[in-house]
């Protein structure tokens, strides 16, 4: 298994620019969720999903847009791009959740800056 | 909402030194994952607690949940270079949310 997988790795956008980054995992777990991690400032939770075609908002959904037509895909859209927007995004799944909470697999992240 | 509050935020120690975090919820929890994430890495799952007053070691971490299920902590005894990161604690917020703490960083002098 691949487990959690994001592309890209790194990413340089123009302010006003929209892109997508893209997760995907082979486990067949329900739960997947967008976490933007900032210094000081944890893991902040975007968007996340409970299941294909269901996906609801975290604490900073502002500026993103998700979907999910899939069990096993999950991507994030940014809209237009903004400095504020600069960020280490991780993609996480789990079996399900997050009551009770599941262990959260977490892909290598994508490293993104907007100038 | 509910919220997880994780102290310190920064850790430098001497090798060999004990290391201790803490979490604190706002609200009762059902149950608290602790993650760890190595400098440049991404977040790994260490353990889970789900009983009152519930008490876990792996190796050389002592993890504990309060009596009240409002708090936690991870203490680490003679830290060595590798324990070096980041670590998380979290639990399940509103909804189907998942919450975590800002985290401590940990930093081992040799």
């Amino acid at each position: 298994n691949a487990g959690v997988t994001q592309t890209p790795k790194f990413q340089v956008l123009k302010t006003g620019q929209s892109m997508t980054l893209q997760c995907a995992q082979d486990m067949n777990h329900e739960y997947m969720s967008w976490y933007r991690q900032d210094p000081g400032m944890g893991l902040r939770l975007i968007h996340y999903s409970v299941g294909a075609g269901i996906t609801d908002q975290g604490e900073v959904p502002n500026g993103y847009n998700v979907s999910r037509s899939t069990t096993e895909d999950f991507p994030l859209r940014l809209l237009s791009a903004a400095p504020s927007q600069t960020s280490v995004y991780f993609c996480a799944s789990s079996l399900q959740g997050p009551v009770p909470i599941y262990e959260q697999y977490f892909g290598p992240g994508t490293r993104l800056t907007v100038t | 909402g509910q919220q997880v509050m994780q102290i310190p935020q920064y850790q430098h120690v001497q090798e060999g030194e004990d290391f201790t975090t803490y979490c604190n919820s706002s609200t009762t929890l059902s149950n608290i994952q602790w993650y760890k994430q190595r400098p440049g890495g991404h977040p790994v799952f260490l353990i889970q607690l789900v009983k009152s007053g519930e008490v876990k070691k792996q190796k050389r971490l002592t993890f504990q949940f309060g009596e009240a299920k409002k708090n936690s902590s991870l203490h680490i005894t003679a830290t060595q270079t590798t324990d070096v990161g980041t670590y998380f604690c979290a639990g399940p917020g509103d909804g189907n949310k998942l919450v975590f703490g800002a985290g401590t960083i940990l930093r081992v002098k040799s």
